[in-house]
């Protein structure tokens, strides 16, 4: 079963403009922590965002924002302002650490992000 | 730059070869992560380390291994290799292991291409 879906394989939108890149998970366990990575054409994977699963608080890191709703088991990334740089893949991940067992990471399959002039 | 280093940048090779890449993670970083990346199946994680010990598995083939070293490097090998193993191989490092909450940190990844 898809344990993080991206529904949207691609998005735009305009420079300066707000974006919010989607991410639903699925767990059963209580603790667990999501993250989101960019991957510009270069390949390299860049760290964002983290999310636990008990904080009380949605994660910020400068421009970026996680929207978590947990009941609902998403955990939304907003770019605000967007940025030409801002074009790239986007990857949102969960670890999971369930109780008894070895810790487990799952990536989504990615959402390419255009910021158009 | 991540701190995460890795070599070699890109790697060409015949089917049935075998390769190791290496990953020297973050300083202080305890413990490393390889992931595949591939257009058919996306990022797959295949193994974790924890200061010199595997600590957690995923889609890691048989044809595969890894190990940690005492000065906390790790390699990863791939034998036997097939077409299919072109891809783009990464390693991660981050400061705890298993319970702990912490960001990996991506090196700049190992481009296989087997011909």
């Amino acid at each position: 079963a898809q344990k993080i879906t991206q529904t949207q394989p691609g998005m735009f939108v305009q420079e300066k403009e707000a974006v919010t890149l989607d991410c639903t998970y699925d767990t059963s366990d209580p603790s667990y922590g999501l993250f989101w990575y960019k991957q510009p054409s270069s390949g390299e994977m860049i760290f964002l965002i983290y999310q636990g699963s008990y904080d009380q608080q949605n994660a910020t890191e400068g421009r970026y924002s996680l929207n978590f709703q947990k009941a609902r088991k998403s955990a939304n990334l907003v770019i605000s302002a967007s940025q030409l740089g801002d074009s790239a893949m986007y990857f949102c991940a969960m670890r999971e650490v369930p109780q008894g067992g070895s810790e487990k990471l799952v990536f989504g399959k990615g959402t390419k992000l255009t910021v158009n002039p | 730059d991540s701190g995460v280093t890795q070599t070699p940048k890109h790697l060409i090779t015949a089917t049935g070869q075998r390769v190791t890449l290496r990953c020297s993670p973050r300083s202080g970083d305890l413990s490393v992560y390889w992931y595949q990346q591939s257009l058919d199946q996306g990022l797959q994680f295949l193994i974790q380390y924890y200061n010199g010990e595997e600590r957690a598995k995923g889609n890691i083939l048989e044809r595969f291994s890894a190990q940690q070293f005492p000065d906390l490097h790790s390699e990863l090998n791939l034998s036997s290799l097939e077409l299919g193993d072109s891809a783009l191989y990464f390693c991660a490092s981050s400061p705890g292991g298993q319970g702990v909450y912490n960001e990996q940190f991506f090196g700049p990844g190992t481009r296989l291409t087997v011909l």
